[in-house]
């Protein structure tokens, strides 16, 4: 089975703060990675598919880059409504969802 | 518009069974690729079940033998028949629409989801 790893777990950032975060899979998934934001009490969003295909409706702040095993996704300048918590997913070999990445407000 | 709205979920003891449906509308699930997707209290997102539009179907290892996922073209409705549950199985339970770009697959369209607790 393909296991993914996010890092960090969490991360404080402030308005306007450019937020990394990197998702790695266990073995080469090529590009087959996706990107969730979910916030409290909500189903997951879509962000980015295929590694870096915006999804239809996403702010351009979010941007996603890798291949293989390594992946990150960056928000450029964040935003009060972008404070929720960030899953990688692999498509490769059915679906493992990474761990989650938590932005909270510093 | 394209909605998914779950129903069935509830507090069944352990060993009980409990069916859970997703109603579709927007789109044809019979002509998709739909899957389940759970989230213990607290906890992260876990992939639980698949089927594609040609009717395959794949598990997660935690609820392999377990679990069946189905759907009725009739109603356009996914459903999840779940046995045997466990204390573990307790989650918030999505279902969603699996797109595929070129082979990639993606979740673009989610449930409010059902909550589902086992508990004696």
């Amino acid at each position: 089975d393909i296991q993914m790893t996010q890092s960090p777990s969490s991360l404080s950032a402030s308005v306007g703060d450019r937020v990394t975060i990197t998702c790695r899979a266990s073995q080469s998934i090529s590009s087959y990675l996706n990107w969730y934001q979910q916030k409290p009490g909500k189903a997951p969003k879509l962000l980015i598919y295929a590694a870096s295909s915006l999804q239809s409706g996403v702010p351009s702040r979010f941007s996603g880059s890798g291949s293989g095993t390594d992946f990150t996704l960056t928000i450029s300048s964040l935003q009060p409504e972008d404070f929720a918590t960030y899953y990688c997913q692999q498509s490769y070999t059915t679906f493992t969802f990474g761990p989650g990445t938590k932005v909270d407000i510093k | 518009e394209v909605q998914l709205v779950e129903s069935g979920g509830g507090l069944v003891q352990p060993g009980g069974s409990l069916r859970l449906s997703c109603a579709a509308s927007g789109f044809t699930v019979s002509s998709n690729y739909m899957s389940w997707v759970r989230q213990a209290p607290g906890k992260g997102l876990e992939w639980v079940s698949v089927i594609y539009s040609g009717g395959s179907t794949y598990y997660a290892d935690s609820v392999k033998g377990r679990f069946t996922i189905s759907r009725d073209n009739s109603k356009n409705t996914l459903y999840l028949q779940m046995n045997s549950l466990r204390a573990e199985d307790t989650a918030v339970y999505y279902c969603a629409r699996d797109n595929n770009y070129y082979g990639h697959g993606y979740f673009d369209y989610w449930g409010q989801g059902t909550l589902v607790t086992v508990s004696s």
